[in-house]
């Protein structure tokens, strides 16, 4: 079945930091890729998304690239802020048949941005 | 505006009772879809309906159930069989390709 796998966490950076968090998936078919966030004690927000081999998903400064050779969709951000922290999820919809519109998660990653 | 309204955001439940958290959404979607989020283990599926009066079980079914007698509304019963009902759950709808979450509900059992 389908499955996403995030860097262990949680982060810690300062201020301006640059920021990888690495996502890799395994899929049948052609999935969609998306990055997703979420602030305490609230629902989900998307982030960015991509969703055909080598789109490059982009939002608020953060960047994530579709890579089919590597099954990865990592997300970067080249300076964060301390009002990133949050928790960030890397979630698929798989491109098979019998998926039925259903996202699946990776793990989540908290991130901690100190001043 | 558009979006989807889950309530209430806090419930407390004594062991083997039965709760209910609903989730209502103006957006005209055809899809809802019920997730746990439990920490260190991202979201997953509980159930999930494409359309009215259709659903199907998700990944993690057992001791839940749900209904969609109309397009606006997915509500979903935690049971006195789920094991370990305390949790963040959330409820999504979907028109192709994008997604909307509700806030979420926090259920503790006491």
């Amino acid at each position: 079945g389908d499955s996403v796998t995030q860097m262990e966490g949680p982060v810690t950076l300062s201020e301006e930091a640059f920021l990888t968090i690495n996502c890799t998936y395994t899929a049948t078919g052609y999935p969609s890729l998306f990055w997703y966030v979420q602030y305490p004690g609230e629902g989900l927000q998307l982030l960015l998304k991509a969703t055909k081999a080598d789109d490059k998903g982009s939002n608020k400064g953060f960047e994530a690239t579709y890579r089919k050779e590597t099954t990865s969709f990592h997300l970067e951000k080249g300076s964060v802020q301390v009002s990133d922290s949050a928790v960030y999820f890397c979630a698929l919809r798989g491109g098979g048949g019998t998926s039925y519109g259903k996202l699946t998660f990776g793990q989540g990653t908290i991130l901690t941005v100190h001043p | 505006d558009g979006g989807i309204t889950q309530s209430p955001k806090y419930l407390f439940r004594k062991e083997g009772q039965n709760v209910t958290l609903s989730c209502e959404q103006n957006l005209n979607h055809d899809a809802m879809y019920w997730y746990r989020q439990d920490p260190g283990q991202g979201l997953r599926l509980i159930y999930y309906s494409q359309i009215v009066n259709d659903f199907q079980k998700g990944d993690i079914a057992e001791g839940y159930s749900v209904s969609r007698e109309k397009k606006e509304s997915f509500p979903l019963t935690v049971t006195s069989a789920q094991k370990n009902p305390t949790a963040f759950y959330l409820c999504a709808s979907k028109r192709d390709p994008d997604y909307t979450f509700g806030s979420g509900t926090r259920l503790t059992v006491v």
